[in-house]
């Protein structure tokens, strides 16, 4: 167990439909990471939040959006979803900031498995 | 941004062999170089890193390797085992954040 705790675990729903997954980084983490799971694809980097603020943006659709609250736990925000977002979504976090000269062992939720249909 | 290629996407080898999974990245910059470990339907584990003020790094039967040079690092196994049957992402930490390979799948035959 990682600590880091994902909602839902399996999400199944329509085009043109929005969702919500939910993060909550493991105790004193302050740095969370989304990451997109895709069969062919690796991980793709969504975005970084660290301590409530933005610190880094990767290829996330302007569908799509998230947050880090002030209790530390993050959203991810899937909207007008599309049968290629199908994919697993992984949450991260890290106590560091993520900065180059801050960096170190991500530590990965189980994921949400989100099917489009 | 930074670019990250992985070689080879799946490697067979039988049960102990030695595999070695070759990454190469474009931000001269990047300084922070990890391996994690996927096995089927489960989340990603960090198994090793190196830092860029190392050229390499042992754990046991895992060992990685970094020319920072020629922008290339590499993982090595030794004495493969069937539990190390797994899919294996290199990342590298460029300068906006940690940026993954495509992953190498490792099937170790008994």
């Amino acid at each position: 167990d990682s600590g880091v705790t994902q909602t839902p675990k399996h999400l199944i729903t329509a085009t043109g439909q929005r969702v919500t997954l939910r993060c909550s980084p493991r105790s004193g983490d302050l740095s969370v990471y989304w990451y997109q799971q895709s069969l062919d694809q690796g991980l793709q980097f969504l975005i970084q939040y660290y301590n409530g603020e933005e610190r880094a943006k990767g290829n996330i659709l302007e569908r799509f959006s998230a947050q880090q609250f002030p209790d530390l736990h993050s959203e991810l925000n899937l909207s007008s979803l599309e049968l290629g977002d199908s994919a697993l979504y992984f949450c991260a976090s890290s106590v560091l900031q993520g900065t180059p000269a801050n960096t170190g062992e991500l530590f990965f939720g189980e994921g949400s498995r989100l099917t489009v249909l | 941004g930074e670019n990250v290629e992985q070689h080879p996407s799946t490697l067979s080898v039988q049960e102990g062999d030695s595999a070695v999974i070759k990454c190469t990245y474009s931000d001269s910059a990047s300084n922070y170089f990890p391996w994690y470990k996927q096995e089927l339907g489960k989340r990603p584990q960090l198994i090793i890193d190196i830092r860029s003020n190392v050229g390499e790094k042992k754990d046991q039967r895992i060992a990685v390797t970094l020319n920072k040079t020629a922008k290339h690092f590499s993982l090595h196994i030794t004495e493969t085992q069937p539990e190390d049957s797994a899919v294996y992402f290199c990342a590298a930490r460029g300068y906006s954040t940690l940026t993954f390979g495509k992953g190498t799948m490792l099937l170790v035959s008994p």
